[in-house]
C-alpha cells in the first residue's frame, strides 16, 4: 500500500527555472494539500484541493500553481523558482468524511540557487 | 486567527524519564487537534488525534495527550522515554471535515540522552 508518494525526493534548481513537484495517492482521498516546511516555522499550507477540478489557496500561495485533474494526483508547479522557495515540501491527503486525519508523503527537499 | 504555539523549541530528557510537550492553540471553531512526529529526513507520522469525547487520548508508541478547553491546550505526554523517541514533534489544529487544512506549531525537537 503506497499511500502518498512524492517525486522527486531531492531537487536543485537555478533561480528562474520552472519545475513540477509530483504527488500521487492511492487511497481514493478527495482532499489533498501541499505544505512547505522551513526551519523554525513548522509546516505552512500552500494550496489545497477538495476534489478534482477544485483548488484553493492556503497561507503561502505566492509563486506556486496547482491543478487537480484526477483524484489521485495533485502536482505543485513553480513557474520561476526563487531562493526563498528553498524548503521541504510535503503533500498530504485525507478522506472528506468527518473525524479523519491527513496522511503525509515523505517530502521533497528543494534547493534554489 | 488560527495559530498553534509550541513554546519549547528543544527539550532534552534522559532515557526512562517522563516527557511532556506543550501545545497551545487558537482556533475560531471547534478545534480538532493532532500530534505528529517526524524523524530526520522522514515524513510526518500521526501519533494521536482528538476530535471529541474523552479529553485524554491514547496514541501510538505509548504517547497520550490531554485536551483542556479552558486552557486551550493539548499537551503530549509519555511516562518513560525511549532513545527511539528522539525526533521532532508537531502539534496541529484543523477542521473536523478533511483534516486537510492544518495549522502547525513550529515544532519541538526532542533529544534523548542515555
Amino acid at each position: 500500500n503506497a499511500g502518498v508518494t512524492q517525486t522527486p525526493k531531492f531537487q536543485v534548481l537555478k533561480t528562474g527555472q520552472s519545475m513540477t513537484l509530483q504527488c500521487a495517492q492511492d487511497m481514493n482521498h478527495e482532499y489533498m494539500s501541499w505544505y512547505r516546511q522551513d526551519p523554525g516555522m513548522g509546516l505552512r499550507l500552500i494550496h489545497y484541493s477538495v476534489g478534482a477540478g477544485i483548488t484553493d489557496q492556503g497561507e503561502v500561495p505566492n509563486g506556486y500553481n496547482v491543478s487537480r485533474s484526477t483524484t489521485e494526483d495533485f502536482p505543485l508547479r513553480l513557474l520561476s523558482a526563487a531562493p526563498s522557495q528553498t524548503s521541504v515540501y510535503f503533500c498530504a491527503s485525507s478522506h472528506p468524511k468527518v473525524n479523519t486525519e491527513a496522511f503525509f508523503g515523505q517530502g521533497t527537499r528543494l534547493t534554489v540557487v | 486567527a488560527q495559530s498553534v504555539t509550541q513554546p519549547d523549541i528543544h527539550i532534552t530528557v534522559s532515557e526512562g524519564a517522563s516527557l511532556e510537550l506543550r501545545c497551545n492553540y487558537s482556533y475560531g471553531a471547534t478545534p480538532y487537534l493532532f500530534w505528529y512526529v517526524q524523524s530526520p529526513g522522514q515524513g510526518l507520522q500521526l501519533l494521536l488525534k482528538y476530535f471529541s469525547g474523552d479529553t485524554l487520548v491514547q496514541g501510538i508508541k505509548g504517547f497520550e495527550a490531554e485536551f483542556k478547553r479552558s486552557q486551550s491546550s493539548f499537551n503530549l505526554r509519555k511516562p518513560s522515554v525511549h532513545w527511539s523517541d528522539a525526533a521532532e514533534y508537531f502539534c496541529a489544529v484543523g477542521a473536523r471535515t478533511g483534516a486537510n487544512n492544518l495549522f502547525f506549531g513550529t515544532g519541538t525537537r526532542l533529544t534523548v540522552i542515555p
